[in-house]
């Protein structure tokens, strides 16, 4: 049984490019969460979707990032443009109602 | 504003003995508690968890111990193995913020010694 799926798992960008990272949750989970882990702040919730639908997205950082869920098995994270400081592991995990997530490997972006 | 605590960076422990690790709350509305393993380059790992209906849930060499009074809980890990080296995350979740919603601590990272 796969679990979480993320893609890239490492990403090397320039300041000002556009960043999108993707995630296939657990089949049959229903809701999806973002989160970003860095240093200074750990572990901390971006957003996240109850059936596809985002519920509360208060941690996104700002404006440059946005988070879509076109269907149950398919989410992406965008940061246009992005900077140095969003450098981190970004980690996506699913739930099947359940309040136990189970996250994917990360995808590590670094920004020049 | 750190919601959720855990003081103790790093651990290290003896092979065979006892893993305790602590974490504190401040938000009395949290009703249910997890902990989470992660490590190097993946994801973190649900380990076990409780609802604040309970003081001790059990699972294997994992037993997890809530005081509420104290806002306090704690990870028990008997016998400690190598492979249990890992940084352990403790998370918290309160209906009144959205039940899915959890709170991270920083973690601790616990090394195992042979």
């Amino acid at each position: 049984d796969a679990g979480v799926i993320q893609s890239p798992r490492h990403e090397v960008t320039e300041m000002g490019q556009e960043v999108t990272l993707r995630c296939k949750p657990i089949s049959g989970h229903n809701s999806l969460f973002w989160y970003r882990q860095t240093m200074m702040r750990g572990l901390e919730l971006l957003i996240y979707f109850n059936n596809n639908v985002p519920i509360d997205d208060s941690g996104m950082p700002e404006d440059r990032f946005s988070a879509k869920m076109p269907n149950a098995s398919f989410s992406t994270l965008k940061i246009q443009p992005s900077e140095p400081r969003d450098s981190a592991v970004y980690f996506c995990a699913s739930t099947p109602s359940g309040r136990a997530q189970y996250f994917g490997p990360g995808t590590r972006l670094l920004v020049l | 504003d750190q919601q959720v605590k855990q003081n103790s960076p790093s651990l290290s422990v003896q092979e065979g003995r006892i893993s305790i690790l602590n974490c504190d709350y401040t938000n009395s509305m949290f009703d249910y508690f997890l902990w989470y393993k992660k490590y190097p380059a993946e994801g973190p790992t649900f380990l076990i968890s409780i609802s604040s209906i309970k003081d001790k849930n059990e699972d294997g060499r994992f037993t997890v111990f809530l005081n509420k009074s104290a806002k306090h809980l704690s990870l028990h890990i008997v016998p400690s193995q190598p492979g249990d080296s890992a940084v352990y995350f403790c998370a918290a979740s309160a209906p009144n913020q959205g039940a899915q919603k959890l709170v991270f601590g920083q973690g601790t990272r616990l090394t195992i010694n042979p």
